[in-house]
């Protein structure tokens, strides 16, 4: 079946402008998770959404940084006004249900260059 | 803070050869673990996962738990060239069950 997907798979952007970032996850899984990866880093949680409950922004760096899912599917990160040090690869992944024994299966990446 | 620690590498190894990853981390209260393999410029994909202490085996891989050190380990038999890649290492966080925490992954190279 299809896996994660997510659009686009580059964007070179401006610093000052905004971008918004779209993942598809694995139907039937209810958990969505956006990461972020730098250069030599690791993964790095944003924000987490399961179902219709409140999304968990704990990991979301500031508040330029944004994230919605409609209708427990498809989900869109924005950044607001990108930075230089936004620069990364921002990484989808969804599960199951969500729960500690959950498999997250991850998606290509965006591959996002601010200039 | 929680935290998870691996060797950055490169750990290079003989093809045939067992690797051995390792990985530390801070919260005790940690209930799973998994391993992870990166290409480069790919998106992670899971190798292992492991909830109680002890070794768990599938194919070449060999997870190792010991939850009393804190320290997961990742025994890869017969290494493989196409094994060569970034392995990451993840663990939950006990008070949020989804919320992996990711250490920075250690470099393997198998040499043919």
């Amino acid at each position: 079946g299809a896996g994660v997907s997510q659009s686009p798979s580059n964007k070179v952007t401006e610093k000052g402008k905004d971008v918004e970032l779209r993942c598809d996850p694995i139907s039937g899984h209810t958990a969505l998770y956006w990461y972020r990866q730098s250069l030599g880093q690791g993964l790095e949680f944003l924000i987490y959404f399961q179902g219709n409950s409140a999304p968990d922004k704990s990991g979301l760096p500031s508040d330029r940084f944004s994230a919605e899912r409609t209708g427990g599917s498809v989900s869109t990160l924005t950044i607001q006004r990108t930075q230089q040090e936004d620069s990364a690869v921002y990484l989808c992944a969804s599960s199951l249900r969500g729960g500690f024994t959950d498999t997250q299966y991850f998606g290509p990446g965006t591959r996002l260059t601010v200039l | 803070q929680k935290e998870v620690e691996q060797n950055s590498g490169p750990l290079s190894v003989p093809e045939g050869a067992i690797a051995s990853l390792n990985c530390t981390y801070s919260d005790r209260v940690s209930q799973s673990f998994f391993w992870y393999r990166q290409y480069s410029g790919k998106s992670p994909e899971l190798i292992m996962s492991i909830y109680s202490n002890g070794d768990k085996e599938d194919g070449r891989f060999t997870a190792q738990l010991n939850k009393a050190s804190q320290y997961v380990s990742l025994l890869i038999r017969d290494s493989q060239p196409s094994d060569s890649a970034t392995y990451l290492c993840a663990v939950n966080g006990g008070g949020s069950n989804y919320k992996l925490t990711f250490g920075k992954g250690t470099l393997l190279t198998v040499n043919p």
